[in-house]
């Protein structure tokens, strides 16, 4: 299975501050339709996961334009420009290329 | 507007059997492959299965194959998980979810609750 490592697990941002979470798979999640298949999630405290982003780099429908994401290949990184209150829970990256999709551990973020 | 709601969940004792349901609407269910996911209390995601929109394809976890079988009816628009030979490891938080993109799922349900002891 690839396995997904998250960096930090916890972080506390003063609201306003950016944050950044990196996230590496063992394995390349590019596919040979130069697509990368791996999405990020946000679980708020009580809640389901929620969509963030897809294709490393695309926000899903209704997220804010202070989520951004990077990377390619192996490695990917999440950024909140500015932190506000609604943005703490857990962040979940998660690969969809290789069978069986696996998530990250899991980075809580909270706020100073 | 997309509704995914579970059902099913409860306390079993271990080696008993499950049958979870997933009810979804506010969408045309039968264009959509479907996931299940779940979380162990406290922990983190964990990937289940997953079934193609006619049903002919299935995946699963090697934690829960020849134990789970996931299914759909398409008429009822309903996704379902049968589970069988309940360990202790299986008690998790269980949500359906479908796919957006390549396993990348955009909506999920509120999840069902599974609790495998003696």
């Amino acid at each position: 299975d690839v396995v997904m490592t998250q960096t930090p697990l916890s972080l506390s941002v003063t609201p306003g501050q950016p944050a950044s979470i990196s996230c590496k798979s063992s394995q390349s999640l590019l596919h040979s339709d130069g697509k990368t298949y791996l999405f990020w999630y946000l679980q708020k405290s009580g809640q389901s996961p929620q969509f963030l982003m897809y294709e490393v780099s695309s926000r899903f429908s209704g997220v804010p334009d202070r989520f951004s994401g990077s990377g390619s290949g192996t490695d990917f990184t999440l950024k909140i420009s500015r932190v506000e209150a609604e943005d703490v829970g857990v962040y979940y990256c998660m690969q969809g290329l290789h069978l069986p999709p696996t998530f990250g551990q899991g980075t809580k973020v909270e706020i100073k | 507007e997309v509704q995914l709601v579970e059902s099913g969940g409860g306390l079993v004792q271990p080696g008993g059997s499950l049958r979870l349901s997933c009810a979804a609407s506010g969408f045309t269910f039968s264009n959509h492959w479907m996931h299940w996911v779940r979380q162990a209390p406290g922990k983190g995601l964990v990937w289940v299965s997953r079934i193609n929109t006619d049903g002919s394809t299935t995946n699963y976890a090697d934690s829960v194959k020849g134990r789970f079988t996931i299914s759909r009816d398409n008429a009822k628009n309903t996704l379902y998980l049968q589970m069988n030979s309940l360990r202790a490891e299986d008690t998790a938080l269980y949500y359906c979810a479908r796919d957006y993109i390549w396993n990348g799922v955009d909506y999920w349900g509120q999840g069902t609750l599974v609790s495998v002891s003696s």
